[in-house]
């Protein structure tokens, strides 16, 4: 049974970086690719990002500048760190496994964590 | 960025056929997957690859996609399936998501 877990504040100031870590287990992370997607309280899905399982990134162009996805295979987890923030980056962010290619969908899911942009 | 179109809201009866549609450019040369969520909980997975259905979804839900549209049908709709429905497609090594539409079954 696949499992992901979202860890990291719930708080960030304003202009700082925000940093969240994604755990994996029943999957190894060199086996797929992985994603990280957001909610504004009450909004749609926006996907930030995925690092594949041969390490290499792709971001959505509107966060490109701020984002970045890395990985540590040897704790099975990826991590994301969104810099600048501001209160438009509070939501949810749920961090995701891609099933396989391009429209195999994103089969698992953490549960989601809330991160707050305030002072 | 690639644009995915939805209605806001659908709503239907118990036991009939709810059709939710997604349309993006050139959708149909993508393929679409369909995600549910039910209020505060994460995104299931519905439908991939256009028309597939992952282990443990009802028959009931169903998916077609061609020209600029994806649709997600589900006939016999349950009050179990009032939820958000969004729709994904891929363009360029980048994933957009439809804006969501909440389905009503009363």
């Amino acid at each position: 049974q696949v499992q992901l877990q979202e860890s990291g504040p719930g708080l960030v100031m304003p202009s700082e970086t925000l940093s969240l870590i994604c755990s994996v287990s029943g999957d190894s992370i060199t086996s797929h690719s992985w994603s990280w997607i957001r909610q504004p309280p009450g909004k749609g899905l926006e996907w930030i990002g995925y690092i594949s399982y041969s390490g290499s990134t792709n971001y959505n162009p509107s966060l490109k500048s701020r984002v970045t996805i890395s990985e540590d295979t040897s704790k099975n987890q990826f991590s994301l760190k969104m810099s600048s923030v501001t209160a438009a980056d509070t939501a949810v962010y749920y961090c995701a496994r891609e099933g396989g290619g391009f429209g195999d969908g994103t089969d698992y899911w953490g549960q989601g964590t809330l991160v707050t942009v305030s002072s | 960025s690639y644009e995915l179109t939805q209605a806001p809201s659908v709503s239907v009866s118990p036991g009939q056929t709810a059709r939710i549609t997604c349309s993006g450019d050139k959708l149909g040369d993508k393929y679409a997957c369909w995600y549910q969520q039910k209020p505060g909980q994460s995104p299931v997975l519905v439908i991939y690859q256009d028309v597939k259905r992952p282990s443990g979804i009802p028959e009931r839900f169903s998916g077609s996609n061609s020209g600029n549209t994806a649709t997600l049908t589900i006939r016999g709709a349950q009050t179990m399936d009032e939820a958000d429905y969004y729709c994904q497609a891929w363009d360029n090594y980048t994933a957009a998501f439809g804006g969501g539409t909440k389905l009503t079954v009363l």
